[in-house]
């Protein structure tokens, strides 16, 4: 148990759903981090939130859409997804601010198996 | 383009054989070091980090890992594994200069056979 919560855990969806992913952490950080992992691939980060606060976004398709109520939680909202965002997508957090790219211990959640048919 | 080289993709040992991941970054500046680990079906977790000091770091279950600046390389050992060092291994360095981003590198799959 790392503290970092996904939810779910498996998710088949197909190009015209919309879906959320969730992400919850317990450690009372203040960064949380949207990584996408695909095979052959290192691990890309897409979006990273400071005390709520969105500070990067690495030209994530639009289709991929963040949220951040309170710096404990973080969802992933999904629509009109292509086959190629098929991946393990993991959220993070650490302590204290991020500093674009991160230089802290990240504290990463199980993930979540996203298939788009 | 700053990158992060893990040179071996496929790892397959047998139970008390050592073990040498190699890491290389192409980033000449300050840099924070991390090797993490995922397990089957579990999390990624980190399992020894480099920030200053001593350059040979310890970390978790017998790791280390040897920060040579010279030759740009974080690379992680292990004298003697088990079965269950089983997993994926990420190498990751954080640029702590003007473009600071953290790059991973693509992993290592470690098989131990007991």
């Amino acid at each position: 148990e790392t503290g970092v919560t996904q939810t779910p855990r498996h998710l088949v969806m197909g190009m015209t759903n919309k879906k959320s992913l969730k992400c919850e952490q317990h450690l009372g950080h203040n960064a949380m981090y949207w990584y996408k992992q695909s095979a052959k691939k290192p691990l890309e980060l897409m979006f990273v939130y400071n005390f709520k606060e969105q500070t990067e976004n690495n030209s994530v398709p639009s289709r991929f859409s963040p949220e951040c109520p309170n710096s404990s939680h973080l969802f992933l909202h999904l629509h009109t997804l292509q086959p190629e965002d098929s991946a393990l997508y993991l959220c993070a957090s650490s302590q204290g601010p991020h500093i674009a790219g991160g230089g802290n211990i990240q504290y990463f959640g199980a993930g979540t198996r996203l298939s788009v048919l | 383009a700053q990158s992060v080289s893990q040179h071996n993709h496929h790892v397959i040992l047998s139970e008390a054989a050592s073990l040498e991941l190699g890491c290389n970054y192409s980033y000449g500046g300050t840099v924070n070091l991390f090797w993490y680990v995922q397990y089957p079906g579990q999390h990624l977790q980190l399992l020894l980090k480099y920030f200053s000091g001593d350059p040979l770091v310890k970390g978790i279950k017998g790791f280390e890992a040897e920060f040579i600046k010279s030759k740009f390389s974080f690379n992680l050992r292990k004298p003697s594994v088990q079965w269950s060092d089983t997993a994926e291994y990420f190498c990751a360095v954080y640029n702590a200069g003007n473009n600071r981003k953290l790059i991973w590198g693509l992993g290592t799959s470690l098989a131990v056979n007991p």
